[in-house]
């Protein structure tokens, strides 16, 4: 199994500013993926993040709005940009390990008012 | 990607063997069907995944059908702890990773 974290486990931010979410885990990692839930929904894939190239967005998610870095294979970050209302959701990053199987972390919960 | 298909929701015994149906006609020879949980405002929890046999593991079992286009995951014996959202996803795989898409989920409610 993988122990992963992210920082900060919450945060409520105002509408036009930007937040950086981290997720780090404990051994080394080919692929690491972000997810949104939204509020009483089921999560959506939002990118996939590659170490030392750049990362897979999904339909409907831009690199703009959701820039992501894999600077090496235990660590990437997320950022929401410009942020509205609508982003508020929890942000949820997970690794592969070789044996096929994902683990997720304990997301981030994201307030933006 | 294949799509499944769950009931919403199901309630069952402790201590009792939970049986949470998929569906997934659509599957392809080399995809495999993973089951996650969710229990509230945790992470998703990796349950077990398989691809054409019966699997086991300490937490369940997977029974896949012989055509695979359904599967049961078994609690072997439910407590109030099991009380989550239960995926079933099929999982394609890509050149860049292997995406897992989330559907709604059976949410299972374990009752005393």
């Amino acid at each position: 199994s993988a122990v992963i974290s992210q920082k900060p486990s919450r945060d409520i931010c105002q509408r036009g500013t930007s937040l950086t979410i981290q997720c780090q885990v404990d051994s080394q990692v080919t692929m690491m993926f972000w997810y949104r839930q939204q509020p009483g929904q089921s999560l959506t894939l939002i990118a996939t993040a590659n170490q030392g190239s750049e990362a897979t967005y999904e339909s409907g998610f831009v690199i703009d709005k959701f820039p992501i870095s894999r600077p090496n294979l235990t660590f990437s970050t997320l950022t929401v940009s410009n942020m509205s209302p609508e982003d508020s959701s929890i942000y949820l990053c997970s690794v592969e390990l070789v044996s096929y199987e994902q683990y997720f972390g304990p997301g981030t919960r994201l307030t933006v008012t | 990607d294949a799509k499944t298909t769950q009931p919403p929701s199901m309630d069952c015994a402790e201590g009792r063997a939970a049986n949470l149906p998929c569906n997934h006609s659509t599957i392809s020879g080399n995809e495999y069907v993973y089951w996650y949980r969710q229990i509230h405002s945790q992470g998703p929890q990796y349950i077990i995944h398989g691809l054409k046999n019966n699997e086991t593991n300490e937490m369940a079992s997977l029974i896949i059908t012989e055509d695979r286009k359904s599967s049961t995951l078994i609690l072997p014996h439910a407590t109030l702890r099991d009380t989550a959202v239960y995926y079933c996803i099929v999982r394609v795989a890509i050149a860049a990773g292997n995406k897992l898409t989330f559907g709604g989920g059976t949410r299972v409610l374990v009752k005393p």
